[in-house]
């Protein structure tokens, strides 16, 4: 069935360092891509999505290009804050228009 | 903020009792979920509404049964509570399948002892 693998963390990086957060995905047909976040105590939001080929989201300085060729669709950000600690999940739409998540990567940014 | 609510927001309970979660949404949105979400698995889909009376399983739905007389109401019961069980639930809702976007409630802690 259809899959989403997330590095794994948690990731520490101090403030206005780069972040990237790696997703790969298995599926059949051309899913949507997403990538959700969970700040602590909450519940998941959607960060940004694409939902074709080389479509780029992007929102609050995050990007994530959804790459066909290699199925990635890996999270960036040039200059993270602290207010960007949190646990973000990337997540695909299958045929039958659920989410599926991956495990979910915690990320800590220090002053 | 979207409008969803979950209830209880946290339960003890013991093992072997009937438990039932609510999910309940203002937004008349067609699809609602049930997820559970444990450290190491991310979020893993129990149960799924796409419309009143019309329900079907997720990955993990042993252990669960769900029901939705209303567009507004969907709710998670655990028919005997294990261990097992122990997580955290959510409820999500999206207007249409595939493309769009889901959103969710705070979420439900539970804890079977």
């Amino acid at each position: 069935g259809d899959s989403v693998t997330q590095m794994e963390g948690p990731v520490t990086l101090s403030e206005e360092a780069f972040l990237t957060i790696n997703c790969t995905y298995t599926a059949t047909g051309y899913p949507s891509l997403f990538w959700y976040v969970q700040y602590p105590g909450e519940g998941l939001q959607l960060l940004l999505k694409a939902t074709k080929a080389d479509d780029k989201g992007s929102n609050k300085g995050f990007e994530a290009t959804y790459r066909k060729e290699t199925t990635s669709f890996h999270l960036e950000k040039g200059s993270v804050q602290v207010s960007d600690s949190a646990v973000y999940f990337c997540a695909l739409s299958d045929q039958g228009g659920k989410l599926i998540f991956g495990q979910g990567t915690e990320l800590s940014v220090k002053p | 903020d979207a409008g969803i609510t979950q209830s209880p927001r946290h339960k003890v309970t013991e093992t072997g009792t009937p438990v039932t979660l609510r999910c309940h949404q203002t937004e008349n949105h067609r699809y609602m979920y049930w997820y559970r979400q444990d450290p190491g698995h991310g979020l893993r889909l129990i149960h799924y509404s796409y419309g009143v009376k019309d329900t079907d399983k997720g990955e993990v739905s042993d252990g669960y049964s769900v029901s939705r007389s209303k567009t507004e109401d969907f709710l998670l019961t655990l028919e005997s509570a294990t261990s097992s069980q122990t997580s955290v639930y959510f409820c999500a809702i999206s207007e249409e399948y595939m493309n769009t976007e889901a959103f969710f409630g705070q979420g439900t802690r539970l804890t079977v002892v």
